[in-house]
């Protein structure tokens, strides 16, 4: 069965510093996808960035990066100088074929000024 | 700018008393999603459309119906709200086929139905 896995339901950073939050993904499947999205508290969901199973480069867009590691099956968010704003849930999904979603369970993130 | 509406962004309804919830997309998608998400959760599937190919989740309870009467516009039917169903419901879209993989789902901002 497909399974994603966030292990750090809350973290902290401090402003303009850069965090990593975890996602590990269980998947027999050989073709599929990585998605990061952030849901404020006034409940959007954001899409952030995707990473394909077959892309041999991690993924970018602006100060998100995503930390592919195929054979370890994980897909870490990297964000890069942290602002206030960036205070949100933040959800790790995997599509299966025909483009549903997984959700891991999400992470909390507070960014301290 | 194209984008996925959702209205209302609240609902309050009484227990037992018939609640639509509308979605709206201008992004000529062909797929559309119905999520439900209670505080503290990840956003659970109820139902999708493939064009108006209507795909039930096996464990989305009958008291949850949708329709999709064009490619714009998908609406979330509680027959018989329960104080259960209290949560946010999000709509999604994607562009999508059979097979894909790689389309990332666009959510409007969702709808915080409250029961009384």
């Amino acid at each position: 069965a497909q399974k994603i896995t966030q292990t750090q339901p809350g973290m902290f950073v401090q402003e303009k510093e850069a965090v990593t939050l975890d996602c590990t993904y269980d998947t027999s499947d050989q073709s599929y996808g990585l998605f990061w999205y952030k849901q404020p508290s006034s409940g959007e969901m954001i899409f952030l960035i995707y990473q394909g199973s077959y892309d041999e480069q991690n993924a970018t867009e602006g100060r998100y990066s995503l930390n592919f590691q195929k054979a370890r099956k994980s897909a870490n968010l990297v964000i890069s100088a942290s602002q206030l704003g960036d205070s949100a849930m933040y959800f790790c999904a995997m599509t299966r074929k025909g483009g549903k979603l997984i959700f891991g369970q999400g992470t909390e993130l507070s960014v301290k000024p | 700018d194209a984008m996925v509406i959702q209205n209302p962004r609240y609902q309050v309804t009484q227990f037992g008393k018939p609640v639509t919830l509308s979605c709206s997309q201008t992004l000529n998608h062909n797929v559309m999603y119905w999520y439900q998400q209670k505080s503290s959760q990840a956003p659970k599937l109820l139902f999708h459309y493939y064009d108006k190919d209507f795909n039930n989740e096996a464990d989305t309870p009958d008291n949850f119906q949708s329709r999709r009467p064009n490619t714009s516009f998908c609406f979330l039917d509680i027959r018989s709200p329960g104080l259960g169903d209290a949560a946010m419901y999000l709509c999604a879209t994607s562009k999508s086929y059979p097979g894909g993989v790689n389309q990332p789902q666009h959510f409007g901002d969702g709808t915080r139905l409250s029961i009384l």
